[in-house]
C-alpha cells in the first residue's frame, strides 16, 4: 500500500525553526509532485507548498513565502519542509500529500496522517 | 488568489437522504476541482477530481458536476459512514485554495 509518514513536529517558541519530514514508500517517489497542506485546530484545510518531481518547480502560499522552504531527496524517498520565523498562526497539523496530476495541475490523492506543530511560548 | 465558497457550511441529514453541496469559485477554473472527505482526527481523502471523475475505490453514490465557477457534490443515498466534513479545492492555479468546508451531521 502506498504510504506517506510525516515526522518532525513539536512545540517551538515564536520565532523558532522546525524541519518536517515525510517518508514515502511503495511508489516511485521521483515520478510524483508533492505538497504540504496544513490544518489549524478546528479550522479548514490550507495548502502550503508544492514541489515537482525533479524539484524544478516550487510554489508557496503567501502566508509562508520567505519563511518556509520545501525540498525533496528522491534518493531517500523523502520530502521536507523547513520552517523558520514561526508564528502562533503556523500552529497546525501538517500533512504531506502526493500530487495526482493532469499536466501541471494536481489534486492530492495520497495523504499522510499528519504531524502537529505548536508555536507557543 | 482564487476564492472558493462552499454552501452550506453545515447541515443535518438522515441516512438514505440525497444531499448536495455547492462550491463556487471566484473566477473560472475550468474543471480543475477536487472534493475531499475528512473525518475527525483523520487525513482528508480524495473523492472526486476533475470536477466529476470518481477516485478509485470511492462508492458510486458520490458524484460531482460543474465547470467554470459552479460545482456540486452529490451523495445519492447517505450512509452512516458519510457523515464527515467535505472540502472543495481548486487546482487550476497556485496558490491552490480550499473551500471553508461543509460539515454533514446526522439529524
Amino acid at each position: 500500500e502506498v504510504q506517506l509518514v510525516e515526522s518532525g513536529g513539536g512545540l517551538v517558541q515564536p520565532g523558532g525553526s522546525l524541519r518536517l519530514s515525510c517518508a514515502a514508500s511503495r511508489f516511485t517517489f521521483s515520478s510524483y509532485s508533492m505538497n504540504w497542506v496544513r490544518q489549524a485546530p478546528g479550522k479548514g484545510l490550507e495548502w502550503v507548498s508544492y514541489i515537482s518531481g525533479s524539484s524544478s518547480t516550487i510554489y508557496y502560499a503567501d502566508s509562508v513565502k520567505g519563511r518556509f522552504t520545501i525540498s525533496r531527496d528522491n534518493a531517500k524517498n523523502s520530502l521536507y519542509l523547513e520552517m523558520n520565523s514561526l508564528r502562533a498562526e503556523d500552529t497546525a497539523v501538517y500533512y504531506c500529500a502526493r500530487g495526482y496530476c493532469s499536466s501541471t495541475s494536481c489534486a492530492q490523492d495520497v495523504w499522510g496522517k499528519g504531524t502537529t506543530v505548536t508555536v507557543s511560548s | 488568489a482564487i476564492r472558493m465558497t462552499q454552501s452550506p457550511s453545515s447541515f443535518s441529514a438522515s441516512t438514505g437522504d440525497r444531499v448536495t453541496i455547492t462550491c463556487r469559485a471566484s473566477q473560472g477554473i475550468s474543471s480543475y476541482l477536487a472534493w475531499y472527505q475528512q473525518k475527525p482526527g483523520k487525513a482528508p481523502k480524495l473523492l472526486i477530481y476533475a470536477a466529476s471523475t470518481l477516485q478509485s475505490g470511492v462508492p458510486s453514490r458520490f458524484s460531482g458536476s460543474g465547470s467554470g465557477t459552479d460545482f456540486t457534490l452529490t451523495i445519492s443515498c447517505l450512509q452512516s459512514e458519510d457523515f464527515a466534513t467535505y472540502y472543495c479545492q481548486q487546482y487550476y492555479d497556485y496558490p491552490y485554495t480550499f473551500g471553508q468546508g461543509t460539515k454533514l451531521e446526522i439529524k
